[in-house]
């Protein structure tokens, strides 16, 4: 059973520019979380997409944008890239009928601003 | 979300009971604790979460104390791959199910 992938692994972009990240979640779940991780410091919380609608969302701006597709995966993307962009970004997923909301992450996707 | 605090850092020697506290004051009665934690260059994992008993699984303990203001994660066995930053987390799921708030966390090193 495959756990939750992310891709690509590595991206480098540079300040202006867009792009999208990937995520599949976990076999039988239906709920993804996106967060954000800058060098040294915690993940915080992006959003989150639960039937393919944003379900909640932390504090970012509108600049980073979501989707989910019927299949449960998901992308983010970022538009207008910030040298600050750069950091690990993690994918999380989980299904809320669980009860117990466990959130099982990928291994993330390192992206660098230049 | 309850605010939780931890130390910076821990050491431990391997073989021995890795002990990391949490306080989390301000827990309502609803917010479970959660427990995870992040390896170098990995995602965060799942350890254990708990309302007010105890916990045991197959990976740590989990002791809350009576008023709920405070709790701690027990490694029974610590070994060198359980270094990595522990991550105390409080919960209370309903409209933030899903809604993780990380902290700093603690870096645990094992060493020989």
């Amino acid at each position: 059973d495959a756990g939750v992938t992310q891709s690509p692994t590595h991206l480098i972009k540079t300040r202006g520019q867009q792009v999208t990240l990937r995520c599949s979640p976990k076999s039988g779940h239906d709920t993804v979380s996106w967060y954000q991780q800058a060098l040294g410091q915690g993940p915080q919380f992006i959003f989150q997409y639960y039937e393919e609608e944003e379900r909640q969302r932390g504090n970012f701006p509108d600049r980073f944008s979501g989707h989910q597709f019927p299949n449960y995966s998901s992308e983010l993307n970022v538009n207008a890239l910030l040298l600050g962009d750069s950091a690990l970004y993690l994918c999380a997923s989980t299904t809320l009928t669980g009860g117990k909301n466990i959130q099982y992450f990928g291994a993330g996707t390192r992206l660098s601003v230049l | 979300d309850a605010k939780t605090t931890q130390p910076t850092s821990m050491d431990c020697a391997e073989g021995r009971a890795a002990n990391l506290p949490c306080n989390h004051s301000t827990i309502s009665g609803n917010e479970y604790v959660y427990w995870y934690r992040q390896i170098h260059s990995q995602g965060p994992q799942y350890i254990i979460h708990g309302l007010k008993n105890n916990e045991t699984n197959e990976m740590a303990s989990l002791i809350i104390t009576e008023d709920r203001k405070s709790s701690t994660l027990i490694l029974p066995h610590a070994t060198l791959r359980d270094t990595a930053v522990y991550y105390c987390i409080g919960n209370a799921g309903g409209t933030s199910y899903g809604k993780l708030t990380f902290g700093q966390g603690t870096i645990l090193t094992v060493h020989p």
